[in-house]
Formats: structure tokens, C-alpha cells, sequence
């Protein structure tokens, strides 16, 4: 069973309006939430993350929002540009069986046009 | 300074042979770990070293797989024998601290099992 899901497997954006990626999860035992982007060929690359203590954060363009009662997250790319066309991975982070590892969603291929 | 290194970057063998797989990790990151991305499904964790420690390996698949690293700093992944559902992308990534999720990540390695 999926512990961090991803309904949406696709989104398409016009450059310069927002991005919005969504996230589900399951365990309330997870302590990060974290965004990676990857792009083709190349590994996943650390975007944003946010502490479960905390609700939001945000860092430039970017912004992750918790909600912990609805087990949602949620990342907001304002304004989108057309780099940001990549596959973004929604991650959770939990320590259990002695080693803090990640749990990953199955992604969106985000793609903004110009 | 040089990021997590893969080799080889793709490979493709018949059910039953044998692979190889290496990641040099970022240098002074103890931590070392091994994801797989089956086609179409989520990155799953694999296993994970603390130096030359096996930390976690409740994600290898099944004894088909042996994770080594020897002196703590290269690991490799063997598989052996190769079967169809090994197919997928391995990555490694590796981090300093573990506490947060953040993850440094390889390009990746394609196995593909004809």
C-alpha cells in the first residue's frame, strides 16, 4: 500500500501562473515532507522541504504547505517559468527499522508552457 | 566539488547473467543509500550504510541482491542472477545527516533485463 501519493500524474501550466502539486500520505509518523525535481536522465534533486511541526515554507518561488488534520501537502510554484518542467516527487521522511529513509510518490510531470 | 557518481549509467543483460552496479558517494557523506524506480511506480528504497555498515536493508527485494562498502566509501550492487523484474533505475545518493531527508542523488543507474 501507498504511504505518499500523488494522484496527478500530469499538470500543464502557462508560464507566469501558479503551479500547484499535490501530495497525500498516510503515516502520521512521518517527520519531513520533502519536494525533489528531477529531470530526465539526471538523479532527483532536493527542491523544499517542511518539518511536520511546521504548517508552511517557502523559499523564492517556491512554497510547500502542510495540512496535518487533512495528511495533504501541498507545493506552489509562483510564477511558474518553463525550467521548471520536470517531474516533481513528493517525499516523507521517517525514522524506523533503525535507518531514516524516504518514502516517495510516484510523482507529476509538471510542464509549463510559454 | 564532485557530486554522487554512478557506473554504469545503463545496462543491459539476459535473465540469469550478472551486474554490477557502483555509486561514489559525495566524499565525507557516511551516509549511503540505494533506491530503485520500477517503470511507472514509485522510488522504493533499497537499503542503507552508515560507513561501512549496513544500517537498513529491509528494501532489497531478496537475496538476488548483495550491497557492499568496503572501507566506507564506494558501494556496490550486485545482482545475481539478473531476473526480468530487476529491470528499473538504481540510484544512490548519499548525505552528511539523515535527521532531515535531504538527499544528495546519483544519475542513476538503468538496468534494463532482456
Amino acid at each position: 500500500d501507498q504511504q505518499v501519493k500523488q494522484n496527478s500524474p500530469s499538470l500543464s501550466v502557462q508560464e507566469g501562473r501558479i503551479s500547484i502539486l499535490n501530495c497525500d500520505y498516510t503515516n502520521s509518523m512521518f517527520d519531513y515532507f520533502l519536494w525533489y525535481k528531477k529531470y530526465p536522465a539526471e538523479g532527483p534533486t532536493f527542491l523544499i522541504s517542511i518539518s511536520s511541526i511546521k504548517d508552511k515554507n517557502e523559499d523564492g518561488r517556491f512554497t510547500v504547505f502542510l495540512n496535518k488534520s487533512a495528511k495533504h501537502l501541498s507545493l506552489h510554484i509562483v510564477p511558474s517559468q518553463p525550467g521548471d518542467s520536470a517531474v516533481y516527487f513528493c517525499a516523507a521522511s521517517a525514522l524506523w527499522g533503525g535507518s531514516e529513509k524516504l518514502v516517495f510518490g510516484k510523482g507529476t510531470k509538471l510542464t509549463v508552457n510559454p | 566539488e564532485a557530486g554522487v557518481t554512478q557506473f554504469p549509467s545503463h545496462s543491459v543483460i539476459e535473465k540469469g547473467q550478472t551486474v554490477t552496479l557502483r555509486c561514489d558517494p559525495i566524499s565525507g557523506h557516511d551516509n549511503l543509500y540505494w533506491y530503485r524506480r520500477v517503470m511507472g511506480k514509485e522510488i522504493k528504497f533499497l537499503l542503507h550504510f552508515v560507513k561501512e555498515s549496513k544500517q537498513d536493508e529491509s528494501g532489497m527485494p531478496n537475496n538476488r541482491f548483495l550491497a557492499e562498502r568496503t572501507g566506507g566509501t564506494y558501494s556496490t550492487l550486485k545482482v545475481q542472477p539478473a531476473e526480468l523484474e530487476d529491470s528499473g533505475v538504481y540510484f544512490c545518493a548519499s548525505t552528511i545527516t539523515t535527521n532531515t531527508g535531504e538527499l544528495f542523488f546519483g544519475e542513476g543507474s538503468r538496468l534494463t533485463v532482456l
